[in-house]
């Protein structure tokens, strides 16, 4: 079975500078992966989606996400972080079914 | 509008006192599931369901029911729940398994 491991809990970062959130994930093929958003007190929002072809791809809100076959990896950056983008961050595979990280969560400085 | 529609929202109860969370989706999709998210855990996957009367089981179906008798309806039933089950608990829709999953607001389940 597929599994993803976010390996950061908490990020801080100051508004204004660059963001990567990292993801790794674990499953036989090419799965298809991920990012979504939880704002407080807010369902989950897709940001990207990676199935097949560019490995960088863009999503809302001024995120990308590179797909790094030779790492297992999806992690998901931003040049440069706004407060409202403060809120909890998810990985996902999609393969067999659809597992989740644990999450990563997002503060941002003023 | 699209959307996945979970009810109620907010839920305190006791132990052993029976309870369903619906979730209603309008997309067509073929495959729905539940989630239980936890601090520290994710979203950890209960159930799911590939289309109708077909479901099985995720990560932690333990103290859980589900049925799938329409397409657009996958209810989560507790027969008995235990504090263990205080949660914010997540149904989610997708056209198949492996897609992008549209997910309800959440169910904030807590068991006294």
């Amino acid at each position: 079975a597929q599994s993803v491991t976010q390996p950061d809990i908490h990020i801080t970062v100051s508004e204004g500078a660059s963001l990567e959130l990292r993801c790794n994930y674990s499953y036989g093929a090419t799965p298809y992966l991920f990012w979504y958003v939880q704002s407080p007190g807010q369902g989950l929002q897709l940001l990207l989606k990676y199935f097949s072809g560019d490995t960088l791809v863009q999503g809302i809100k001024g995120f990308e996400a590179e797909f790094k076959r030779s790492q297992s990896s999806f992690n998901l950056r931003k040049p440069s972080v706004h407060w409202s983008d403060a809120a909890e961050y998810f990985c996902a595979v999609g393969a067999n079914d659809m597992r989740f990280g644990a999450g990563t969560r997002l503060t941002v400085k003023p | 509008e699209a959307q996945v529609t979970q009810n109620p929202r907010y839920l305190i109860t006791v132990t052993g006192k029976k309870l369903t969370v619906t979730c209603s989706q309008n997309m067509n999709h073929e495959y729905m599931s539940w989630y239980r998210q936890d601090p520290g855990l994710g979203l950890r996957q209960i159930y799911y369901s590939m289309n109708v009367e077909v479901t099985d089981k995720g990560d932690v179906p333990e103290g859980y029911k589900v049925s799938r008798k329409e397409k657009r309806n996958f209810p989560l039933i507790l027969e008995s729940p235990s504090p263990n089950q205080t949660s914010l608990y997540f149904c989610a829709s997708s056209p198949t398994a492996n897609t992008e999953a549209f997910f309800g607001q959440g169910t904030r389940l807590t068991v006294v």
